[in-house]
This record gives C-alpha cells, sequence and structure tokens, in this order.
C-alpha cells in the first residue's frame, strides 16, 4: 500500500531556480529516503534523514523532516538542466510492514536551461 | 554508479514465452529485491531476499518466481509472459537492513505483445 505522497506531481523552473518537493506519509516511521530517477533508469539514493533528526544537507540538497505532521521536503538550489528527474520519497515504516521501503509515486522535476 | 547488473535492459517478446531477467551485483550484500514499476508510477515490492536460498514475496502479488543460489545472482522467471506483465522490473540490494539505503539496478524493460 502507498505510504508516501509526493506534490507536486509535476514541478518547471528555470535553470538557477531552487526546487522544493513535498512527501507526505501515514504511519510511523524509522527514516525517510529520497531517490532519484532520470528517464528510463534504475533509481540513485539521494540522502536518508532518520526520525529523530529534523534536517540534513548534502552538497545542494537539503532535506527536512517533520515527524508530527509526517511531512518531509527535499530543496534542490541553484538548480541544473542535470538534474531533470524524478524524485521519489520512500518511507521505512516501524513496526508493521517493516521489512521494506514503501514508494510514493514520485514528482517529475524539468529544469529548463 | 552502485555495482548492480541488470539484462536484459529491453526486451520484447510474445505471449507464453518463458523469460528469465537477470541481476548481478558485486558489493557482497545479503538482501536483494525485485520491483515492478509501470511508467510514472511507484516502485512495488514483488520478491526479496535476505540471503542464499532465501526468498519471500512482496507486497505486489507477481506471477514471476525468483531464486538466490548465489549471494551475487537473483534472477527473476516468468514461466509464460502475457501482456499484463509488460513494466519495468528494478532490481536492487542492501547492505544491512532492508529499510537502510538501497542499490537499484538500471532496470528492465519488458514489453509483452
Amino acid at each position: 500500500s502507498q505510504q508516501g505522497e509526493e506534490d507536486p506531481q509535476a514541478l518547471s523552473i528555470q535553470e538557477g531556480e531552487n526546487a522544493t518537493m513535498n512527501c507526505s506519509y501515514k504511519t510511523s516511521i524509522n527514516n525517510l529516503q529520497w531517490y532519484r530517477q532520470n528517464s528510463g533508469r534504475g533509481l540513485v539514493h539521494l540522502i536518508l534523514i532518520r526520525s529523530n533528526e529534523r534536517e540534513k544537507h548534502s552538497g545542494r540538497l537539503r532535506v527536512t523532516l517533520d515527524t508530527s505532521k509526517k511531512s518531509s521536503s527535499l530543496l534542490i538550489t541553484a538548480s541544473r538542466a542535470a538534474d531533470t528527474a524524478s524524485y521519489f520519497c520512500a518511507t521505512a515504516n516501524s513496526g508493521a510492514g517493516s521489512y521494506q521501503l514503501t514508494f510514493g509515486k514520485g514528482t517529475k522535476l524539468s529544469v529548463i536551461p | 554508479e552502485a555495482d548492480i547488473y541488470q539484462t536484459p535492459r529491453y526486451l520484447v517478446i510474445g505471449t507464453g514465452k518463458k523469460i528469465t531477467l537477470e541481476c548481478s551485483q558485486t558489493m557482497g550484500h545479503d538482501k536483494m529485491y525485485w520491483y515492478q514499476q509501470d511508467p510514472g508510477m511507484e516502485l512495488h515490492l514483488i520478491h526479496y531476499s535476505y540471503g542464499v536460498n532465501s526468498t519471500e514475496k512482496g507486497d505486489l502479488s507477481s506471477e514471476s518466481t525468483v531464486s538466490r543460489i548465489r549471494t551475487e545472482h537473483f534472477p527473476l522467471t516468468l514461466e509464460s509472459a502475457r501482456p499484463s506483465h509488460t513494466s519495468q522490473y528494478l532490481c536492487a540490494s542492501s547492505e544491512t537492513a532492508a529499510t537502510d539505503t538501497q542499490y537499484f539496478g538500471p532496470g528492465t524493460r519488458l514489453t509483452v505483445l
């Protein structure tokens, strides 16, 4: 069953602008992860944030986690054309179903040169 | 780039054929996974393995079968392919728990006519 749900479904921005994507989930989690998928390819892991963390940075990526609102956001600063891809959040649920990651439907990001 | 490989990358076959999708990883990971993904949609776990001779079905019911005779190899077999099996199949592995970082192969896009 779907746990994470990304918003917006699609986002189009100019190169150099910042891109923000959101993920909401329903049940308690151990961690939340963001992955990138270029068209027709496999997923690439970007960042993992644990349930006791509020913010994490990696290069131009900033992830926040609000467990009280059951939501996370991914910010890509100073976007580049090469950032064009689909971005998925994946939740590692605590308790039942904790043997797997549950993926959302993704946000399709287009960065226009 | 993760050291996880899938062949073939693209496969177009007729109904009723038996097919095997290959997945290999050179990272020595015990845990491996197969996901099914339709265009623009989320990933669904169809099979996973925690080590040699261990295989389990995921949340999404699938007519495919898997085997794990060697740590590095996790092939997926469809005995009789049907048009409803048309999809992208992604293989992944993880070093520790399934809920930690997963490393994905490039995927196999299967079309059954």
